[in-house]
Protein backbone atom coordinates (compact mmCIF):
# COMPACT_ATOMS: atom_id res chain seq x y z
CA UNK A 1 0.00 0.00 0.00
CA UNK A 2 0.78 3.41 -0.13
CA UNK A 3 1.50 5.85 2.93
CA UNK A 4 3.28 8.58 3.76
CA UNK A 5 4.52 9.55 7.82
CA UNK A 6 4.24 12.96 9.59
CA UNK A 7 4.34 13.45 13.28
CA UNK A 8 0.61 14.33 14.40
CA UNK A 9 1.48 18.04 16.34
CA UNK A 10 4.61 20.09 17.25
CA UNK A 11 5.16 22.71 19.07
CA UNK A 12 8.04 25.18 19.14
CA UNK A 13 8.73 28.65 19.77
CA UNK A 14 8.35 32.42 18.34
CA UNK A 15 11.82 32.88 16.47
CA UNK A 16 12.86 29.31 17.12
CA UNK A 17 13.64 26.80 14.05
CA UNK A 18 11.48 24.10 13.23
CA UNK A 19 12.18 20.90 11.25
CA UNK A 20 8.79 18.75 9.42
CA UNK A 21 9.76 15.03 8.63
CA UNK A 22 7.96 13.07 5.76
CA UNK A 23 8.69 9.44 4.88
CA UNK A 24 6.84 7.69 2.23
CA UNK A 25 5.99 4.57 0.66
CA UNK A 26 4.72 5.07 -3.03
CA UNK A 27 3.94 2.83 -6.23
CA UNK A 28 6.53 5.37 -8.01
CA UNK A 29 7.40 8.73 -7.29
CA UNK A 30 7.08 12.11 -9.65
CA UNK A 31 7.30 14.55 -6.95
CA UNK A 32 6.75 16.06 -3.21
CA UNK A 33 5.14 19.18 -1.87
CA UNK A 34 4.27 20.73 0.85
CA UNK A 35 0.87 22.90 1.60
CA UNK A 36 0.19 24.92 4.75
CA UNK A 37 -3.13 24.53 5.89
CA UNK A 38 -4.05 27.36 8.65
CA UNK A 39 -7.01 26.41 10.99
CA UNK A 40 -10.72 26.29 8.75
CA UNK A 41 -9.18 27.52 5.80
CA UNK A 42 -8.19 25.90 2.48
CA UNK A 43 -4.35 24.24 1.84
CA UNK A 44 -1.94 26.10 0.05
CA UNK A 45 0.85 25.69 -1.92
CA UNK A 46 4.26 26.29 0.05
CA UNK A 47 7.19 24.17 -2.37
CA UNK A 48 7.69 21.16 -4.94
CA UNK A 49 10.62 18.99 -5.18
CA UNK A 50 11.68 16.38 -7.72
CA UNK A 51 15.11 16.08 -7.29
CA UNK A 52 17.60 15.32 -4.11
CA UNK A 53 18.43 18.34 -2.23
CA UNK A 54 17.40 21.05 -0.42
CA UNK A 55 14.90 24.17 -1.66
CA UNK A 56 15.24 27.45 -0.20
CA UNK A 57 12.44 29.91 -0.72
CA UNK A 58 12.48 33.10 2.01
CA UNK A 59 12.24 31.42 5.49
CA UNK A 60 10.79 28.33 4.07
CA UNK A 61 13.12 25.54 3.12
CA UNK A 62 12.53 21.61 1.63
CA UNK A 63 14.43 19.19 1.44
CA UNK A 64 14.11 15.59 -0.13
CA UNK A 65 15.90 12.33 -0.36
CA UNK A 66 14.29 10.09 -2.81
CA UNK A 67 16.42 7.33 -1.80
CA UNK A 68 15.36 7.39 1.55
CA UNK A 69 11.79 7.94 0.87
CA UNK A 70 12.27 11.24 3.10
CA UNK A 71 11.96 14.98 2.94
CA UNK A 72 11.68 17.21 5.52
CA UNK A 73 10.21 21.04 5.65
CA UNK A 74 12.46 23.90 7.77
CA UNK A 75 10.97 26.88 9.55
CA UNK A 76 13.15 29.44 10.26
CA UNK A 77 12.20 32.62 12.19
CA UNK A 78 8.89 31.13 13.73
CA UNK A 79 6.39 33.72 13.71
CA UNK A 80 2.65 33.37 15.09
CA UNK A 81 0.99 32.78 11.85
CA UNK A 82 2.84 30.15 11.20
CA UNK A 83 1.21 28.30 13.66
CA UNK A 84 -0.96 26.23 11.17
CA UNK A 85 -1.30 22.35 9.95
CA UNK A 86 1.77 21.24 7.36
CA UNK A 87 0.77 18.58 4.50
CA UNK A 88 2.92 16.43 2.65
CA UNK A 89 2.06 15.30 -0.46
CA UNK A 90 3.54 12.88 -3.35
CA UNK A 91 2.35 11.98 -6.67
CA UNK A 92 3.04 8.45 -7.45
CA UNK A 93 3.24 6.61 -10.72
CA UNK A 94 -0.61 7.31 -11.82
CA UNK A 95 0.73 10.89 -11.76
CA UNK A 96 -2.35 10.89 -8.11
CA UNK A 97 -1.32 13.01 -5.69
CA UNK A 98 -0.94 11.08 -1.86
CA UNK A 99 -1.58 12.91 1.10
CA UNK A 100 -0.37 12.59 4.86
CA UNK A 101 -2.54 13.55 7.65
CA UNK A 102 -0.63 16.46 8.41
CA UNK A 103 1.03 18.10 11.24
CA UNK A 104 -0.17 20.69 13.54
CA UNK A 105 2.55 23.00 14.19
CA UNK A 106 1.71 25.38 17.32
CA UNK A 107 3.80 28.44 17.81
CA UNK A 108 4.13 29.33 21.67
CA UNK A 109 5.63 33.35 22.48
CA UNK B 1 -9.42 36.92 -9.98
CA UNK B 2 -11.46 35.29 -7.43
CA UNK B 3 -9.51 31.62 -7.76
CA UNK B 4 -11.55 28.40 -6.81
CA UNK B 5 -14.91 28.92 -5.02
CA UNK B 6 -17.23 26.30 -3.44
CA UNK B 7 -20.98 27.30 -2.61
CA UNK B 8 -22.11 26.90 -0.01
CA UNK B 9 -19.73 27.14 2.68
CA UNK B 10 -21.83 25.04 5.80
CA UNK B 11 -24.31 22.39 5.20
CA UNK B 12 -26.75 20.19 7.18
CA UNK B 13 -28.38 17.15 6.19
CA UNK B 14 -30.67 14.85 6.84
CA UNK B 15 -29.87 10.69 6.55
CA UNK B 16 -31.24 10.04 2.96
CA UNK B 17 -31.24 13.54 1.79
CA UNK B 18 -29.48 14.70 -1.43
CA UNK B 19 -27.54 17.38 -2.44
CA UNK B 20 -24.73 19.04 -5.05
CA UNK B 21 -22.15 21.18 -4.36
CA UNK B 22 -20.51 23.49 -6.79
CA UNK B 23 -17.08 24.46 -7.21
CA UNK B 24 -15.70 27.17 -9.53
CA UNK B 25 -12.59 28.10 -11.01
CA UNK B 26 -11.58 31.24 -13.18
CA UNK B 27 -7.98 30.21 -14.25
CA UNK B 28 -8.65 27.96 -17.51
CA UNK B 29 -7.64 25.33 -15.77
CA UNK B 30 -7.76 21.83 -17.46
CA UNK B 31 -7.52 19.53 -14.53
CA UNK B 32 -9.74 19.98 -11.41
CA UNK B 33 -10.46 17.56 -7.87
CA UNK B 34 -13.26 16.78 -5.13
CA UNK B 35 -11.24 15.85 -2.18
CA UNK B 36 -12.56 15.40 1.33
CA UNK B 37 -10.52 15.70 4.97
CA UNK B 38 -11.36 13.87 7.81
CA UNK B 39 -9.80 14.45 11.21
CA UNK B 40 -6.47 12.13 11.53
CA UNK B 41 -6.64 11.67 7.78
CA UNK B 42 -4.82 13.32 4.83
CA UNK B 43 -7.11 14.54 2.02
CA UNK B 44 -8.28 11.41 -0.17
CA UNK B 45 -9.76 12.08 -3.79
CA UNK B 46 -13.24 11.68 -4.47
CA UNK B 47 -13.37 12.21 -8.36
CA UNK B 48 -11.28 14.15 -10.80
CA UNK B 49 -11.87 15.88 -14.29
CA UNK B 50 -9.15 16.23 -16.79
CA UNK B 51 -11.08 18.22 -18.72
CA UNK B 52 -14.49 19.26 -19.71
CA UNK B 53 -16.84 16.93 -20.25
CA UNK B 54 -14.86 14.07 -18.56
CA UNK B 55 -14.89 12.22 -14.69
CA UNK B 56 -12.83 9.87 -13.00
CA UNK B 57 -13.10 7.98 -10.04
CA UNK B 58 -10.42 8.74 -7.26
CA UNK B 59 -9.40 7.31 -3.78
CA UNK B 60 -13.27 6.77 -1.87
CA UNK B 61 -16.17 7.42 -4.87
CA UNK B 62 -18.44 5.30 -3.08
CA UNK B 63 -21.78 7.63 -2.28
CA UNK B 64 -20.84 10.43 -5.01
CA UNK B 65 -21.58 11.51 -8.63
CA UNK B 66 -19.59 14.30 -10.29
CA UNK B 67 -20.31 16.06 -13.46
CA UNK B 68 -17.77 18.75 -15.66
CA UNK B 69 -20.60 20.01 -18.50
CA UNK B 70 -18.37 23.64 -18.29
CA UNK B 71 -14.42 23.55 -17.74
CA UNK B 72 -14.93 26.19 -15.29
CA UNK B 73 -17.26 24.00 -13.22
CA UNK B 74 -17.03 21.04 -11.11
CA UNK B 75 -20.41 20.06 -9.19
CA UNK B 76 -19.99 16.98 -6.87
CA UNK B 77 -23.27 15.16 -5.50
CA UNK B 78 -24.52 13.07 -3.25
CA UNK B 79 -27.66 11.13 -4.31
CA UNK B 80 -28.76 9.72 -0.46
CA UNK B 81 -26.07 11.44 2.01
CA UNK B 82 -25.21 9.45 5.02
CA UNK B 83 -23.79 10.04 8.42
CA UNK B 84 -20.46 8.89 6.98
CA UNK B 85 -19.81 11.54 4.41
CA UNK B 86 -20.23 14.23 6.93
CA UNK B 87 -16.72 15.49 6.14
CA UNK B 88 -14.96 18.99 4.73
CA UNK B 89 -15.00 18.84 1.08
CA UNK B 90 -12.75 20.62 -1.19
CA UNK B 91 -12.60 21.38 -4.59
CA UNK B 92 -8.86 22.45 -6.03
CA UNK B 93 -7.41 22.53 -9.82
CA UNK B 94 -4.60 22.91 -11.45
CA UNK B 95 -3.16 23.73 -15.21
CA UNK B 96 -2.52 20.65 -15.95
CA UNK B 97 -1.90 16.75 -14.67
CA UNK B 98 2.01 17.40 -14.98
CA UNK B 99 3.54 15.94 -11.71
CA UNK B 100 5.19 19.77 -10.75
CA UNK B 101 1.52 21.28 -11.01
CA UNK B 102 0.70 22.93 -7.82
CA UNK B 103 -3.20 22.68 -6.85
CA UNK B 104 -5.61 25.44 -5.91
CA UNK B 105 -7.99 24.60 -3.33
CA UNK B 106 -11.18 26.35 -2.62
CA UNK B 107 -12.68 27.47 0.87
CA UNK B 108 -14.37 24.04 1.54
CA UNK B 109 -17.66 23.40 2.35
CA UNK B 110 -18.41 21.92 5.84
CA UNK B 111 -21.14 19.41 5.77
CA UNK B 112 -22.87 17.44 8.31
CA UNK B 113 -25.63 14.27 7.66
CA UNK B 114 -27.80 13.50 10.67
Amino acid sequence: GQNIDQPTEMTATEGAIVQINCTYQTSGFNGLFWYQQHAGEAPTFLSYNVLDGLEEKGRFSSFLSRSKGYSYLLLKELQMKDSASYLCAVTDSNYQLIWGAGTKLIIKP
Amino acid sequence: NAGVTQTPKFRVLKTGQSMTLLCAQDMNHEYMYWYRQDPGMGLRLIHYSVGEGTTAKGEVPDGYNVSRLKKQNFLLGLESAAPSQTSVYFCASSPSGDSYNEQFFGPGTRLTVL
